[in-house]
């Protein structure tokens, strides 16, 4: 079952334009949620994350915002540079759970 | 501070078969997950260990097993390996179990089996 969904596999901006990668989620137990990066050949790798208390994390060029009621939550890179290109996966978990569940991944493809 | 070191990289096995991965994690994590990867799929969570315990498991059959060991170092085994068994297998590691781990990736072993 695919309890974390990211239903575009892939997007395509251009250079210093604003990034947004949508991500929804089906258990309402889920209550702590991750972004991860992944280049090709290497491990996903954390980028920021975001609690349910929260509706809005920050961390320099990456934003992530969570809408509890639409079990949704997007990540806005701005501005996107094209080092940014890679795979990224969303991901959520319950507390004192460490299953952690990622969604497909999308691959975000930033053009000079 | 050396980071998940995951072995082999790289593996060909046939139908059948079985294959052992192995995982040490970053020095001081004791919580150890397995991950798999497939086109399409995304990671999909195998199982995480903590304190040499499972402490849950995904929806893969019992031809997917694991074991941590005393100094956090963990392993997999793949019983029997089918052709949609193909996939990279991630091991991460997190100072703790529960939700607050972020979860620090190795670089993955990538198994073909034909």
């Amino acid at each position: 079952d695919q309890q974390v969904k990211q239903n575009s596999p892939s997007l395509s901006v251009q250079e210093g334009r604003i990034s947004i990668l949508n991500c929804d989620y089906t258990n309402s137990m889920f209550d702590y949620f991750l972004w991860y990066k992944k280049y090709p050949a290497e491990g996903p790798t954390f980028l920021i994350s975001i609690s349910s208390i929260k509706d809005k994390n920050e961390d320099g060029r990456f934003t992530v915002f969570l809408n509890k009621s639409a079990k949704h939550l997007s990540l806005h890179i701005v501005p996107s540079q094209p080092g940014d290109s890679a795979v990224y996966f969303c991901a959520a978990s319950a507390s004192n759970v460490n299953d952690m569940r990622f969604g497909a991944g999308t691959r975000l493809t930033v053009k000079p | 501070k050396a980071g998940v070191t995951q072995t082999p990289r790289y593996l060909i096995k046939t139908r059948g078969q079985q294959v052992t991965l192995s995982c040490s994690p970053i020095s001081g994590h004791r919580s150890v997950s397995w991950y798999q990867q497939t086109p399409g799929q995304g990671l999909q969570f195998l199982f995480e260990y903590f304190s040499e315990t499972q402490r849950n498991k995904g929806n893969f059959p019992g031809r997917f097993s694991g074991r941590q060991f005393s100094n956090s170092r963990s392993e997999m085994n793949v019983s029997t390996l089918e052709l949609g068994d193909s996939a990279l297998y991630l091991c991460a590691s997190s100072l703790q179990t529960g939700a607050l781990g972020e979860l620090f990736f190795g670089e993955g072993s990538r198994l073909t089996v034909l």
